[in-house]
């Protein structure tokens, strides 16, 4: 069981597509991150997230902690083939633990 | 800026052996390191939480003695993949964090290392 689920699992879209991907916990996090990752490498940080409803923006990526923080969604706007890759929240969990959600895996076609 | 580096980046070894993955923080002090495992198109599952000059904490599910986690120095902890059998096979990778730890804090972060591969044959 995963402490942060994250949706959809796999998303396939056309370039200049706009999507977002959803990241739930039952738990209150201190703050959350994201990170992108490329198949055989360490995740990346995009952006970390602290205060319940914060939005932050990089580029054509949007980030958006949950009032409860609780949650967290990403939209890119205008998807594309560079943003291809796997894409990870995380959040430090009990007794400072830190934790990835399930993941989604995102291909942008050309 | 700070830098995990993570050794040896590729391994294969023979089934019942023993492989050592080491993960050092660079410039940077870290009391706690982080070990995970992940699967082909999977995410990163916590393993173990390493404490410098105590014992690794173990998440639900992983043997403690089959992976052996030393966390010597506040700059190296090691993972030890005992009697290696082929399902041991994956992509391990370590993170650590500077202290102070302060995860409130939005420029606050954890580095990672490069990860590894081990392939048991």
């Amino acid at each position: 069981t995963q402490l942060l689920e994250q949706s959809p699992q796999f998303l396939s879209i056309q370039e200049g597509e706009n999507l977002t991907v959803y990241c739930n916990s039952s738990s209150v996090f201190s703050s959350l991150q994201w990170y992108r990752q490329e198949p055989g490498e360490g995740p990346v940080l995009l952006v970390t997230v602290v205060t319940g409803g914060e939005v932050k923006k990089l580029k054509r990526l949007t980030f958006q902690f949950g009032d409860a923080r609780k949650d967290s969604s990403l939209h890119i706007t205008a998807a594309q083939p560079g943003d291809t890759g796997l894409y990870l929240c995380a959040g430090v969990g009990r007794v400072n633990k830190f934790y990835f959600g399930s993941g989604t895996k995102l291909n942008v076609k050309p | 800026g700070a830098v995990v580096s993570q050794h040896p980046s590729r391994v294969i070894c023979k089934s019942g052996t023993s492989v050592k993955i080491e993960c050092r923080s660079l410039d940077f002090q870290a009391t706690t390191m982080f070990w995970y495992r992940q699967f082909p198109k999977q995410s990163l599952m916590l393993m173990a939480t390493s404490n410098e000059g105590s014992k690794a904490t173990y998440e639900q599910g992983v043997e403690k003695d089959k992976f052996l986690i030393n966390h010597a120095s506040l700059t190296l902890s090691t993972l030890t993949v005992t009697s290696a059998h082929p399902e041991d096979s994956s992509f391990y990778i370590c993170s650590a964090r500077e202290n102070p730890w302060t995860p409130q804090v939005s420029g606050n972060t954890i580095y990672f290392g490069e990860g590894s591969w081990l392939t048991v044959v």
